[in-house]
This record gives C-alpha cells, structure tokens and sequence, in this order.
C-alpha cells in the first residue's frame, strides 16, 4: 500500500528566504505526483503536476522535481512571501494490488513566511 | 461560475437529521471525486465517479450515500451521522480518470464544513 510522507509538518521562515519541501513515497510505480496549496479551512489549489515521465516542472517561483526510483519529490518556493503561508500537500497516483488507480496524499507541510 | 463550486459551505447537523451535500463542475470534467479531510489526518477518497459510474467506494458506511446524476453534479447525502463524522468534505474532478498527459489532474472545490452535533 502506498504511504506518502511529508516532512517537515511545520516549517517557519522569514520573508525572502528560499525553502524546500519534502515528500516521500513508498512505492516507486506512480503515474503523476500532484503539488497541491490549501489554505486554512479551503479547498486544494493544484500547484504543480509531475508525469512519472517528467524530472521537474515549474510555474512562476515554484519549481517541483520528480526523482521516482527513489520515491522521492521536492518543491522548491523562491523568495517566499507572506502570501505563501498555507500547507502544501504531495499526492501520488499508483495502481495498487486490486487494479485501483488511487490518488495518495501525505498529511501536508504546514508554511509560515514572516513578514 | 467556474472550477468546482460546492455548497452549502458550512453545515451543522444533528444525528438524527438527513441532509445532502452537493459539487458541481463548470470544467466539463468526466470524473468527480467525493473525499473526507479530518482534523490532523491525510486526505481520505470516499469515492470516485467516471461518466456517472460509481467506480470507487473506499470502505465508506452507508451513512454516506453518493449521487452523480450527470456528469457536472455530485451529491452526498448525509443520514444518521456521528460526530466523528464532523469533517471538512471535499469534491474534485479530473478530466478523465485514467489516460495520459494531465488528463487526471485533478481540481478541487472549497469544500463544506460539516459538524455533526
């Protein structure tokens, strides 16, 4: 079964700074992973898709990276802004043992940018 | 209206009440998506439709019962709920459910709010 991890829960910076946020999964056959924002109490706005073709994508100071055999992507936010806090979720797309195609989330990176 | 609406965006109900959740999809999406976020736990898919067929439920109780008269509605309806039930619902669509490209790339409304008294 797969498991998505995210690490860290929660990550605190100050204004400017570049981070990365990191998500692990446990097994490698995936389609696409999936970058999503939600901010406190909203939906999910798709940030970023990667096919399990892909290396990297990138949309404007976000730039997510794809290393599949090692079950592993990072999403790397350029000076960061305050507008940026929000938590940041990795979802991965696998077929598992019954044929499913499911769609896994980790439990997210909880974002604070200081002003 | 664009994206994924849902409504209401807030609901608080007692155990004994009946009520419906409903997401509609102005994207002309093919597959829609009923998932349950609680407090401090991963996103949990309860089911999946792909042109109105119910291809996925994911061990959901019957209290949850879904609907997806065509392809640009889903429902929820809600029946003798517990209050572990009380969680932030989300709908999402996709393109397709399967295939290549960013077909199943998938667009999310910004949920309801349940509380279950």
């Amino acid at each position: 079964k797969q498991e998505v991890t995210q690490i860290p829960a929660a990550l605190s910076v100050p204004e400017g700074e570049n981070l990365v946020l990191n998500c692990s999964f446990t097994d490698s056959a995936i389609y696409n992973l999936q970058w999503f924002r939600q901010d406190p109490g909203k939906g999910l706005t798709s940030l970023l898709l990667i096919q399990s073709s892909q290396r990297e994508q990138t949309s404007g100071r976000l730039n997510a990276s794809l290393d599949k055999s090692s079950g592993r992507s990072t999403l790397y936010i350029a000076a960061s802004q305050p507008g940026d806090s929000a938590t940041y979720l990795c979802a991965v797309r696998t077929t598992e043992e019954t044929g499913r195609r499911a769609l896994t989330f980790g439990s997210g990176t909880r974002l604070q940018v200081q002003p | 209206e664009t994206g994924v609406t849902q409504t209401p965006r807030h609901l608080v109900m007692g155990m004994t009440n009946k009520k419906s959740l409903k997401c509609e999809q102005h994207l002309g999406h093919n597959a829609m998506y009923w998932y349950k976020q609680s407090a401090k736990k991963p996103l949990e898919l309860m089911f999946v439709y792909s042109l109105e067929e119910r291809v996925e439920n994911n061990s959901v109780p019957s209290r949850f019962s879904p609907e997806c008269p065509n392809s640009s509605h889903l429902f929820l309806h809600l029946h003798t709920l517990q209050p572990e039930d009380s969680a932030l619902y989300l709908c999402a669509s996709s393109q397709a459910l399967a295939g290549g490209g960013n077909r199943n790339e998938q667009f999310f409304g910004p949920g309801t709010r349940l509380t279950v008294l």
